[in-house]
């Protein structure tokens, strides 16, 4: 079975712009939640899509937001990016349906963002 | 909110030997507990959990403990190998409705001497 993918893995922006953020999960998966990870926060929850519906939401500002499409892929997007958004974003996905492993939760590689 | 801390920052073993690695976390609703193993320039692979109502599981090398009364749990390796060399994070969260996410330890970076 593939694993999560994240889309792009590089990225360079600049202060002001905006930058959307794909994230495809494991086959079958319906729940995709967003992180974010900076050497001084550490790993920090922004939000999980399940359904195609936000059903929680991490301490971020506005300019964070996602969403969900039919097929569970999910993006992510940070808009008026600040030089403290670079980071390495991270997605992961779990079933969510049932069962004692519904709530694993299988990381990709993340997207490094870096804004200047 | 949940606060996971963790300990220790770095830790470095001989090889062939022991690790141990803490977390403990504030939140009594939390259940479920899992560890995650980063690797440089990959995203963090999920290694072992548990839950709430069990208090020791083990997969081969590597072990998780619960004491759910002190609010910790650890991360227990034997035999180490090179392989092993990575930063480990420890995590909490609440299972089924209103759970808010994983909240991470900051993470323990493990060097495996030869």
């Amino acid at each position: 079975k593939a694993g999560v993918t994240q889309t792009p893995r590089y990225l360079i922006k600049t202060r002001g712009q905006q930058v959307t953020l794909s994230c495809s999960p494991i086959s079958g998966h319906r729940s995709v939640s967003w992180y974010q990870q900076t050497p001084g926060q550490g790993l920090q929850f922004l939000f999980e899509y399940f359904s195609e519906t936000q059903r929680n939401k991490g301490n971020f500002p506005g300019r964070f937001s996602g969403r969900q499409f039919s097929n569970s892929r999910s993006e992510m997007n940070v808009s008026t990016l600040e030089l403290g958004d670079s980071a390495l974003y991270l997605c992961a996905s779990s079933t969510r349906t049932g069962g004692p492993r519904a709530y694993e939760q299988y990381f990709g590689p993340g997207t490094r963002l870096t804004v200047t | 909110g949940e606060n996971v801390e963790q300990h220790p920052s770095t830790l470095s073993v001989q090889e062939g030997d022991s690790a141990v690695i803490k977390c403990t976390y504030s939140d009594s609703a939390s259940n479920y507990f899992p560890w995650y193993k980063q690797e440089l320039g990959k995203g963090p692979q999920l290694i072992i959990d548990i839950r709430s109502n069990v208090g020791e599981k083990k997969d081969q090398r590597i072990a998780v403990t619960l004491n759910k009364t002190a609010k910790h749990f650890s991360l227990h390796i034997t035999e180490t190998q090179p392989e092993d060399s990575a930063v480990y994070f420890c995590a909490a969260s609440r299972e089924g409705g209103g759970a808010d996410g994983l909240t991470f330890g900051k993470g323990t970076h493990q060097i495996i001497q030869p």
